[in-house]
C-alpha cells in the first residue's frame, strides 16, 4: 500500500500479557518513529529509527517497552508484562529524512490497546 | 512538562467564517513548526509547517503565522467548511531534533 500501515488495529490484553504491534513504513522511507497517544492527549514520542539503528529510545516509559526494525522496514513494538497505564494508541510513523530536515511525517491509522 | 500548548480543547465555527487555532511553546530551541489533521480513527496528517525564519506560510484557505517573541504560533483557516471539522494539533521540533513534540489538540467544529 502507499500508506504506513499498522496491525491489529485494536487489541485488548489482560494485565500481565505480552503484546506486539507492527507497523509497515512507506516504502524508501529511512527514518521510523512510535509514538502513544493517551485518551485527550498528544502523541508522545517514545523511540525513533534510522534504517535499522534505534537512535533514540529516550521516550519509553519503562523497560518493559521494547522495538526493532532489523532489516530497517518493518518495526515491531512490543510491550511486556502490559498495565492498565499502557491503554493508549500507539501511532507509528515515516519519513523519508530526518524530522529535522523535513519536518513531515506520514502516520499510520494506529493500534489502539486496551489493557484490562 | 508540556512544552507545546493548545490551550483551547475545541472551537465551533460558522461555515465560512474564520477558524483561528493558537498553540504556544517553550522551548527556544525549537525551530520548526507543523500543523497536524486528525479524523476519528485515523493517524494525524500533515497540513502545513513553517521555520523560524519566517513569520507567515500560506497554502490556499491555511496560514499559519508565527510569533518568535512570543513563542506563539496560530493556523488560520479561512473560509472554513464543514470538512474542516477535525482535531488539530501543533507540533515543534528542535535544529536536528530527532521527534516532535505535540500539543494536545483543538477540536475544531465548523458549523454548517
Amino acid at each position: 500500500g502507499a500508506g504506513v500501515s499498522q496491525s491489529p488495529r485494536y487489541k485488548v490484553a489482560k494485565r500481565g500479557q505480552d503484546v506486539a504491534l507492527r507497523c509497515d513504513p512507506i516504502s524508501g522511507h529511512v527514518s521510523l518513529f512510535w509514538y502513544q497517544q493517551a485518551l485527550g492527549q498528544g502523541p508522545e514520542f517514545l523511540t525513533y529509527f534510522q534504517n535499522e539503528a534505534q537512535l533514540d529510545k529516550s521516550g519509553l516509559p519503562s523497560d518493559r517497552f521494547f522495538a526493532e526494525r532489523p532489516e530497517g522496514s518493518v518495526s515491531t513494538l512490543k510491550i511486556q508484562r502490559t498495565q492498565q497505564e499502557d491503554s493508549a494508541v500507539y501511532l507509528c510513523a515515516s519519513s523519508l529524512d530526518r524530522v529535522g530536515n523535513t519536518g513531515e511525517l506520514f502516520f499510520g491509522e494506529g493500534s489502539r490497546l486496551t489493557v484490562l | 512538562d508540556q512544552q507545546v500548548k493548545q490551550n483551547s480543547p475545541s472551537l465551533s465555527v460558522q461555515e465560512g467564517r474564520i477558524s483561528i487555532l493558537n498553540c504556544d511553546y517553550t522551548n527556544s530551541m525549537f525551530d520548526y513548526f507543523l500543523w497536524y489533521k486528525k479524523y476519528p480513527a485515523e493517524g494525524p496528517t500533515f497540513l502545513i509547517s513553517i521555520s523560524s525564519i519566517k513569520d507567515k506560510n500560506e497554502d490556499g484557505r491555511f496560514t499559519v503565522f508565527l510569533n518568535k517573541s512570543a513563542k506563539h504560533l496560530s493556523l488560520h483557516i479561512v473560509p472554513s467548511q464543514p470538512g474542516d471539522s477535525a482535531v488539530y494539533f501543533c507540533a515543534a521540533s528542535g535544529a536536528g531534533a530527532n521527534n516532535l513534540f505535540f500539543g494536545t489538540g483543538t477540536r475544531l467544529t465548523v458549523i454548517p
